[in-house]
């Protein structure tokens, strides 16, 4: 049974950046990609991007790009996504998940970490 | 980017009922990749199905997915109290894996 522990809720100001994590146990870390997707209040879902940390390299959504990085360290067993230039509308629950399947970011997520409310606010 | 959109909105029934989910995308998904979640108020998504058809471990059989290309269906074959909750569904077989804006299920 894979687990996946989101750090804790996190509070900035618009411009700031904010870091935030994702720890694995119980499952083959590394040839599962970690996809981050993120829930404004009272909205659906919306998929920023997934990284499998075996290849390191990440794949991210258009709208997203130049502004978000999602990085993953093996020896850790944790992934990370920070999201610079932060607006209120950043403001939302960000989720860490695992694919079901091995080596592939397109893939339906299985596991989902707890979840991590970031607030933006003045 | 593929917009997927849901219908109905809101479905309202009863525990016992048959619930009928769809999910249409603006194009052909690759792969029938698509998957149906479930989610409930302060919880993460759980995922119900995935490859448009094929259930997630632990997922009781009531839940079925079917459909290809543009149109997809999700079944709930006789609905219970737990059931009753937010579906989404999402592409990925095109980068952004887009999700659909949700049908909310709730009890008549």
């Amino acid at each position: 049974q894979v687990q996946l522990v989101q750090s804790g809720a996190e509070v900035k100001k618009p411009g700031a950046s904010v870091r935030v994590s994702c720890k694995a146990s119980g499952g083959n870390f590394k040839i599962f990609a970690i996809n981050w997707v993120r829930q404004a209040p009272g909205q659906g879902l919306e998929w920023m991007g997934g990284i499998i940390p075996k290849f390191g390299s990440a794949n991210y959504a258009q709208r997203f790009q130049g502004r978000v990085s999602i990085t993953a360290d093996e020896s850790t067993e944790t992934a990370y996504m920070e999201l610079s230039s932060l607006t209120s509308e950043d403001t939302a629950v960000y989720y860490c998940g695992r694919a079901i399947d091995p080596l592939v970011v397109a893939a339906a997520t299985v596991d989902w970490g707890q979840g991590i409310r970031v607030t933006v606010s003045s | 980017e593929i917009v997927l959109t849901q219908s109905p909105g809101t479905l309202s029934l009863s525990p016992g009922e048959r619930a009928t989910l769809s999910c249409r995308a603006s194009q052909t998904v690759s792969s029938n990749y698509l998957a149906w979640y479930q989610q409930k108020p302060g919880q993460a998504p759980k995922l119900l199905i995935y490859d448009a058809s094929s259930r997630a471990a632990g997922i009781p059989d009531r839940f079925s997915g079917s459909g290809s290309g543009t149109d997809f269906t999700l079944t709930i074959s006789r609905l219970e109290p737990e059931d009753f909750a937010l579906y989404y569904c999402q592409d990925y077989g095109t980068s952004p894996y887009t999700f659909g804006q949700g049908t909310k299920l709730e009890m008549k």
